[in-house]
Formats: C-alpha cells, sequence, structure tokens
C-alpha cells in the first residue's frame, strides 16, 4: 500500500515548456486535490476533484489544466510553464468530500522554471 | 472571506516540555473544520488532529491536543512531552463548510532542542 505517489520527484523547466505532473492513490479514494507551496504561503489549492469525472478550480487555478484519468490518477498540466510556477506541488486524496476528511499528500514534487 | 493566522513563524522548545503553537480563524460560517498538518524536513504532509466546529470536546490525539476556543476563534495545537523527532513545519487548516474552501496558514517552524 502505498498510498499517493507522484511523479517525478524533481523537474526544471524551460520557460514556455509545458509538462505533467502525475499523482495516483491506492487507497480508492474518491476525493483528489493538487496543491502549490511557496516559501512563506502554506500551500493553496489549484484544482480538486471531488470524484471520478468531475474536477473544480480551487484557489489559485491559472496557467494550469486537471485530467482525472480514473479513480486512481489525478493529472496536473502546466501547458506553458511561467518562472512564477516555480514551487513544490503537493497532490493529496481523501476517502470521500474534503471538507471534513482527512487528506492524504503524496511526497511533493519540486518544479524549478528558468 | 476566510482567514487563518499563525503568528508564529518559528519556535525552539526545550525537549519534553509542551508546546503551544497558535491558530487563529476568521470565518462567518458556524460550519466549519480545522486541521493541523506536520511537514518534516523530509517533505511529506503528515495529518495530526481536526476538531469540527460543533464538537463540544476538544480532540485529542495521543500526545496532540487541540485548544478550541470557539468564541476566540482559536485552534491551538498541544503537543505535550515534545520529543525531537516533533521538529517540523506545522500548518493549521480551515475548511469551511458554507463556501467549501480550504485555507492553509503560513506555518510554525518548530525546533526541539536537545
Amino acid at each position: 500500500n502505498a498510498g499517493v505517489t507522484q511523479t517525478p520527484k524533481f523537474q526544471v523547466l524551460k520557460t514556455g515548456q509545458s509538462m505533467t505532473l502525475q499523482c495516483a492513490q491506492d487507497m480508492n479514494h474518491n476525493s483528489m486535490y493538487w496543491y502549490r507551496q511557496d516559501p512563506g504561503m502554506g500551500l493553496r489549492l489549484i484544482y480538486y476533484s471531488a470524484s471520478e469525472g468531475t474536477t473544480d478550480k480551487g484557489e489559485v487555478p491559472n496557467g494550469y489544466n486537471v485530467s482525472r484519468l480514473n479513480k486512481r490518477e489525478f493529472s496536473l498540466r502546466l501547458e506553458s510553464a511561467a518562472p512564477s510556477q516555480t514551487s513544490v506541488y503537493f497532490c493529496a486524496s481523501s476517502e470521500v468530500g474534503y471538507l471534513q476528511e482527512t487528506q492524504y499528500f503524496g511526497p511533493g514534487t519540486r518544479l524549478l522554471v528558468l | 472571506a476566510q482567514k487563518i493566522t499563525q503568528t508564529q513563524p518559528g519556535m525552539f522548545v526545550q525537549e519534553k516540555e509542551a508546546v503551544t503553537l497558535d491558530c487563529t480563524y476568521d470565518t462567518s460560517d458556524q460550519s466549519y473544520g480545522l486541521f493541523w498538518y506536520k511537514q518534516p524536513s523530509s517533505g511529506e504532509m503528515i495529518f495530526l488532529i481536526y476538531q469540527g466546529s460543533y464538537d463540544e470536546q476538544n480532540a485529542t490525539e495521543g500526545r496532540y491536543s487541540l485548544n478550541f476556543q470557539k468564541a476566540r476563534k482559536s485552534a491551538n495545537l498541544v503537543i505535550s512531552a515534545s520529543q525531537l523527532g516533533d521538529s517540523a513545519m506545522y500548518f493549521c487548516l480551515l475548511s469551511n463548510f458554507g463556501n467549501e474552501k480550504l485555507t492553509f496558514g503560513t506555518g510554525t517552524r518548530l525546533t526541539i532542542i536537545p
């Protein structure tokens, strides 16, 4: 039981390049989330998926797209990376809705955009 | 709008002492939840404790307890008998059931001194 896994662990991009961050969970959770963590700002929700087939914007969705591929997988895509997207990205999942449920986090992806 | 404030950017505490990490919040909703997460230097986010706004008793989980003062809108985390392994960043999270928003605090870096 690996919990929540994220790939890659670290990535360097040039401005304008695109990439997809992958996330998978093996806990049969319905809800999944993407956060970014910047120094001094805590975590901010980018997108979430309350259940398979649905996605919704969080606090900072601009510049990102997501895909809930199936119940297990939730990917985050940067179509044209910008230096402001340099951050640590966390994927999380929870059993049902996110409001009252404990979220389980992946190890994070460190992204540097030059 | 909702807001969550952690006023202590850093704390140093002697091993085996108790420590209180402050968290104050602002929301106009009556239904909400408060979470505390720990982030060690390895980067993962670990759930510690949860308190619902309608819970009458303060939440406890082992050495962790939540000092919930609803009228003052504070949800301080208390760690009893601190250990070296408690050194980490600690984040408070407000989950607002009304507008379905999640807001993380900026965190407190706790360092336990041997």
